[in-house]
């Protein structure tokens, strides 16, 4: 089984700052790598498919970058609304999301 | 508008059964594939299982195999999840979701709880 391995945990960053969440997969995994957003209380929302492409009404601060192993969600300006967990998923063979990133407003 | 609303769920004995359903709209249920993710209470989420657009295909995680089944009724726009010999560890809300590989639409849940 394909392990996805995501940091930081945890992340406060002031608004307008530039963030950065990785997730490492344990094998290569093409593009097949997703992102979501969890706001508390809320389902999951799609942000980011297959490594780099932007779902459809998503703001375009919203980023994604990587291939193989290694790819990383992009938030150019941090906004309040964006305070939430953030998960990847892998979809190459199976499916397995990361931990969760909960990232908060310094 | 694509919505799914999930239904079913609540308190369960440890190896007892239960069905959850989702009601799909907003767009041609035949034409996508479902699946059902959960999340076990302050827990990250798991993929539990998916079904193809014509419930050709199913697939599952491990730990439901032989205990849980998808199924689809493309006539009611309908996604089933029947959950047997449920333990603690299902304890979770689910959620119904569109898409056959990544899982562009998501339902509000429904929440599963296992206990005696």
């Amino acid at each position: 089984d394909i392990q996805m391995t995501q940091s930081p945990s945890f992340l406060s960053a002031s608004v307008g700052d530039r963030v950065t969440i990785n997730c490492k997969a344990s094998q290569n995994i093409n593009k097949y790598l997703d992102w979501y957003q969890q706001k508390l209380g809320e389902a999951p929302k799609l942000l980011i498919y297959n490594t780099n492409s932007l779902h459809t009404g998503i703001p375009s601060r919203f980023s994604g970058s990587g291939s193989g192993t290694d790819f990383t969600l992009t938030i150019s300006s941090l906004q309040p609304e964006d305070v939430a967990t953030y998960f990847c998923l892998q979809h190459n063979s199976g499916f397995t999301f990361g931990s969760g990133t909960k990232l908060e407003i310094k | 508008e694509v919505q799914l609303v999930e239904s079913g769920g609540g308190l369960v004995q440890p190896g007892r059964s239960m069905k959850l359903s989702c009601a799909a709209s907003g767009f041609t249920f035949s034409n996508y594939g479902m699946a059902w993710v959960r999340q076990a209470p302050t827990k990250g989420l798991e993929w539990v299982a998916t079904i193809s657009y014509d419930g050709s295909s199913t697939y599952y995680r491990d730990s439901v195999k032989g205990r849980f089944t998808i199924s689809r009724d493309n006539a009611k726009s309908t996604l089933y999840l029947q959950m047997n010999s449920l333990r603690s560890e299902d304890t979770a809300t689910y959620y119904c979701t569109r898409g056959g590989s990544c899982f562009a639409y998501w339902g509000q849940g429904t929440l599963v709880t296992v206990s005696s």
